[in-house]
C-alpha cells in the first residue's frame, strides 16, 4: 500500500512569487491535514480536509490556502511569499473513522526555500 | 485552547540506558495523547497514543509512555536505548470535547551516544 505522497520534495522561490504544493493520500483516507514544520516554530497547522471540504483552519494569513479534489488529493497554496514561508511542508492523511483516536500519516513533505 | 510542552530541546543518553522523553499538556476536556518520531528529511511516523484505560501505553519499537492526569503529564520512556533511537520525538494532543485539531510540542531531540 503506498504511502502519503507530497510533490515537489525540494523547490527554491523568491520572494513575491507563488507556490502549490500537492499531496496524495493513502488510499481510503479522505481526511489530509497540512502542517508547517520550521526550527523555531515546530509544527504548526495548517487546515484540514474532508470530503472537499475545509473542516479546520489554523492561524495563518490568507496568503495561504488550500482545496482537495474529490479523488482526495490536496493541494496547498501560498501566494506573495515571504522569507519566513521557508519550511518544511508536512500533509497527513487519516482514516475519518480514526480522525480522533487514530494516527495520522505522515508525507515526507515538501521543502520550500524563499530567496 | 489546547497546548502541549515539552521543555526540553535535546535529551543525551548512553546507549543501554533507560530514556525519558518529557510532555505535559494542557486541554480543557479530556485529552486524547500521541508521540510521534521524525528521522532526518523524513516525515513523522506514529509512536503510540493514548485514548482511554490503563495509564501506561507501549508503541513501537519497545518505547512506552505514562499517562498521568493529577500532572497532566505524558512522558515517553524506554528502558535501553539504541543508538538508531536517535530523532526528533513530537508530543501531540487532542481535547475530546468537540472537535479539535492536533496540537504538537515543539519537538526534543534525542541523541543516543554508543
Amino acid at each position: 500500500k503506498a504511502g502519503v505522497t507530497q510533490t515537489p520534495r525540494y523547490l527554491i522561490k523568491t520572494r513575491g512569487q507563488q507556490v502549490t504544493l500537492s499531496c496524495s493520500p493513502i488510499s481510503g483516507h479522505r481526511s489530509v491535514s497540512w502542517y508547517q514544520q520550521t526550527p523555531g516554530q515546530g509544527l504548526q497547522f495548517l487546515f484540514e480536509y474532508f470530503s472537499e471540504t475545509q473542516r479546520n483552519k489554523g492561524n495563518f494569513p490568507g496568503r495561504f490556502s488550500g482545496r482537495q479534489f474529490s479523488n482526495s488529493r490536496s493541494e496547498m497554496n501560498v501566494s506573495t511569499l515571504e522569507l519566513g514561508d521557508s519550511a518544511l511542508y508536512l500533509c497527513a492523511s487519516s482514516l475519518e473513522a480514526e480522525v480522533l483516536t487514530g494516527e495520522l500519516f505522515f508525507g515526507e513533505g515538501s521543502r520550500l526555500t524563499v530567496l | 485552547a489546547q497546548s502541549v510542552a515539552q521543555p526540553e530541546d535535546q535529551v543525551n543518553v548512553a546507549e543501554g540506558n533507560p530514556l525519558t522523553v518529557k510532555c505535559t499538556y494542557s486541554v480543557s476536556g479530556n485529552p486524547y495523547l500521541f508521540w510521534y518520531v521524525q528521522y532526518p528529511n523524513r516525515g513523522l511516523q506514529f509512536l503510540l497514543k493514548y485514548i482511554t484505560g490503563d495509564n501506561l501505553v507501549k508503541g513501537s519499537y519497545g518505547f512506552e509512555a505514562e499517562f498521568n492526569k493529577s500532572q497532566t503529564s505524558f512522558h515517553l520512556k524506554k528502558p535501553s536505548a539504541l543508538v538508531s533511537d536517535s530523532a526528533l520525538y513530537f508530543c501531540a494532543v487532542r481535547d475530546l470535547s468537540g472537535y479539535s485539531t492536533l496540537t504538537f510540542g515543539k519537538g526534543t531531540m534525542l541523541l543516543v551516544s554508543p
